[in-house]
């Protein structure tokens, strides 16, 4: 089975600082890699994603994700922070060809807070 | 407003009572995901439905809990004899088939506490 780790469980960032956040997966099979994002008081929205093809993506809001196979990672940047940023990450996972089974598997979280 | 929609959106129970939450879909989405969120945690799988049959069943779906989507529209979750530990967010999520890149949308959830 596969499995996501975050390792921030929180960060404190002023605006305009650059971000990145990491995650990493483990599986032995070809996934599919999502970033949700969920601000206060709202529900899971998606960041962006990656399904195959150019290894950096782009996502909402300033958002990118580079994903590196040979480390099983795929880290999330912003190069520059606002306050409306301020909200808990999520990076998912779900093999690339295994259908709905057993879902999305997310990681902790991280609880980021940017501070004007 | 499209997105999935969920009911309801608070659930305050007593221990050994049932509860049944509704979840509909995006109109056009053929699967549905439930998942349960506890405080610290992500999001955790509990079952998903493709239309109307329900395909696979997470371990933490014990059987006091039992999940329906009866004509492949809006499913259901009921959960029997409550315990204080089934306190959580339950979160529904919908996708439209499209092997291999599919894509899940959430809804706003149900939190339930069990007192």
């Amino acid at each position: 089975a596969q499995s996501v780790s975050q390792h921030n469980h929180h960060v404190i960032l002023s605006e305009a600082a650059s971000l990145e956040l990491g995650c990493n997966y483990s599986y032995g099979g070809t996934v599919n890699l999502f970033w949700y994002v969920q601000y206060p008081g709202q529900h899971l929205q998606l960041l962006l994603k990656y399904f195959s093809g150019d290894p950096l993506v782009k996502g909402i809001k300033g958002f990118e994700a580079e994903f590196i196979k040979s480390k099983f990672s795929f880290n999330l940047r912003k190069p520059s922070v606002q306050w409306s940023d301020t909200a808990e990450y999520f990076c998912a996972v779900i093999p690339h060809s295994g259908g709905g089974a057993d879902g999305l598997t997310f990681g902790k979280g991280t609880h980021l807070i940017i501070q004007p | 407003d499209t997105g999935v929609s969920q009911d309801p959106r608070h659930k305050i129970t007593k221990r050994g009572q049932n509860v049944t939450f509704r979840c509909d879909p995006i109109s056009e989405h053929n699967r549905l995901y439930w998942y349960r969120q506890t405080l610290g945690q992500g999001p955790e799988f509990l079952t998903y439905f493709q239309n109307e049959a329900q395909l696979e069943k997470s371990r933490l779906l014990s059987d006091r809990f039992s999940a329906e989507r009866p004509k492949g529209s809006f499913s259901t979750l009921e959960i029997q004899r409550t315990e204080q530990g089934d306190s959580a967010m339950y979160l529904c999520a919908s996708s439209l088939q499209l092997r291999p890149q599919e894509t899940q949308y959430f809804g706003p959830g149900t939190r339930l506490l069990v007192l």
